[in-house]
């Protein structure tokens, strides 16, 4: 059984342009979550995907977005970057919402 | 709003001696609470987790938790200390309401560092 895995694991952005980020989620797994963790912080929930559809949200601009596609692999999408967006960005799979979360390496993007 | 307080930003212990990163929480009802072990440049395990019974969790790697609902507390402890835990720990519950609700708020995390 292979774990939730993401790609690339790092990155280098220029400010004003898009990243898209990607992450398979653990076999069986329909369930999906990204956080974003800056440095020296805690990870902060940016959003999570059930079935291909977003179910719950955190405190993130509408700038932030995403995708689940049938094999429940997701991408998480940033327009427009800015400085502060560069951190570390985990994706989590789970059984089912509220269920155990298992995570990813994650992303590490750097914005300039 | 939901929160985790991790109020320790570092602690050096020294290998073999004994470890307690404190945890507090705020919330109404029994949370669902984890602690997670991060080492440099990975991603998050899962040491152990809480959702009822027994207050005394046991996990992976030798640690054990204790959730003490009078004092919101979810302190994660071990007896003896190797090198090779030394990575950041982050303590965190389940949001039971609004936007992230069922997802995982995180504390900030305690930073282990343990001399020889």
């Amino acid at each position: 059984e292979t774990g939730v895995t993401q790609s690339p694991t790092h990155l280098i952005k220029t400010r004003g342009q898009q990243v898209t980020l990607r992450c398979s989620s653990q076999s069986g797994h329909n369930t999906v979550s990204w956080y974003q963790q800056a440095l020296g912080q805690g990870p902060q929930f940016i959003f999570q995907y059930y079935r291909e559809e977003e179910n719950g949200r955190g405190n993130f601009p509408p700038r932030f977005s995403g995708l689940q596609f049938p094999n429940y692999s997701s991408e998480l999408n940033v327009n427009a970057l800015e400085l502060d967006d560069s951190a570390l960005y985990l994706c989590a799979s789970s059984l089912g919402v509220g269920s155990e979360a298992f995570f990813g390496q994650g992303t590490r993007l750097t914005v300039v | 709003a939901q929160s985790v307080t991790q109020p320790d930003i570092h602690i050096t212990v020294s290998e073999g001696a004994s470890l307690e990163l404190r945890c507090n929480y705020s919330y109404g009802a029994t949370p669902y609470l984890f602690w997670y072990v991060q080492s440099p440049g990975q991603g998050l395990q899962l040491l152990l987790k809480y959702f009822s019974g027994d207050t005394l969790v046991q996990g992976i790697k030798g640690f054990e938790a204790e959730f003490k609902r009078s004092q919101s507390s979810f302190n994660l402890r071990k007896p003896s200390v190797h090198w090779s835990d030394a990575a950041e720990y982050f303590c965190a519950v389940v949001a039971d309401y609004g936007g992230s609700q069922g997802n995982l708020i995180f504390g900030k995390g305690t930073k282990l560092s343990v001399k020889p």
